[in-house]
């Protein structure tokens, strides 16, 4: 079983704040960090894969980064806006199998 | 449109019954895999299928089963189930390469009872 870590649990931020969160992964036994956006009663929709050291991703507003050497993983908010409210889930797959993460809990308030 | 069905959305049973979560995908993925969401636990890993006829276990296998006889279909069986089973269930499937996304399922809401 993979340990994957992500801080912060929640967070609150006011309409226009960028934020950041992390994911921690081991870095042995790893091929790709995936990034999903889960909001309330629908099923969680892909952000991003990475699979290379140093990989950069963006998407609009949202972009990631990627460190397999240390285990580590940011997803950057730009200018949060009230829809940006979700629950953001990062996952480690090891080839197989898939490890998630508890998410980190986004509320942006206008 | 691309999709992962799953049926029931809802499902409130009874200890010791039977049942099956269906789950289908139109995309022509070899991977398919089984989660359950429990409070203050992240998606867990039930068992997965890297391609028809070959199924493997999860982190948390006990206690279900599932096949592979075709390619867009992965259903979960729960032969005899618990109360501890309760939980939020989703399919994913992927299509093979580690850069491919996992797409979801709409989540099976099970209550045993």
């Amino acid at each position: 079983i993979l340990n994957v870590e992500q801080s912060p649990q929640s967070l609150h931020v006011q309409e226009g704040d960028s934020t950041n969160f992390t994911c921690s992964f081991p870095s042995s036994n790893f091929y790709a960090l995936h990034w999903y956006r889960w909001e309330t009663a629908k099923s969680p929709e892909a952000l991003f894969v990475m699979t290379l050291n140093g990989d950069e991703k963006k998407k609009g507003r949202i972009s990631a980064t990627l460190n397999t050497k240390e285990g580590y993983s940011y997803l950057y908010i730009k200018g949060s806006q009230p829809e940006d409210s979700a629950t953001y889930l990062c996952a480690a797959n090891t080839g197989n199998q898939f490890y998630f993460g508890t998410g980190t809990s986004l509320t942006v308030i206008p | 449109e691309a999709q992962v069905t799953q049926n029931p959305r809802y499902l409130i049973t009874v200890t010791g019954k039977k049942l099956t979560v269906t789950c289908s995908q139109n995309m022509n993925h070899e991977y398919m895999s089984w989660y359950r969401q429990d409070p203050g636990l992240g998606l867990r890993q039930i068992y997965y299928s890297m391609n028809v006829e070959v199924t493997d276990k999860g982190d948390v296998p006990e206690g279900y089963k599932v096949s592979r006889k075709e390619k867009r279909n992965f259903p979960l069986i729960l032969e005899s189930p618990s109360p501890n089973q309760t939980s939020l269930y989703f399919c994913a499937s992927q299509q093979s390469g580690y850069n491919s996304p996992l797409h979801f399922g709409n989540g099976t809401r099970l209550t045993v009872t």
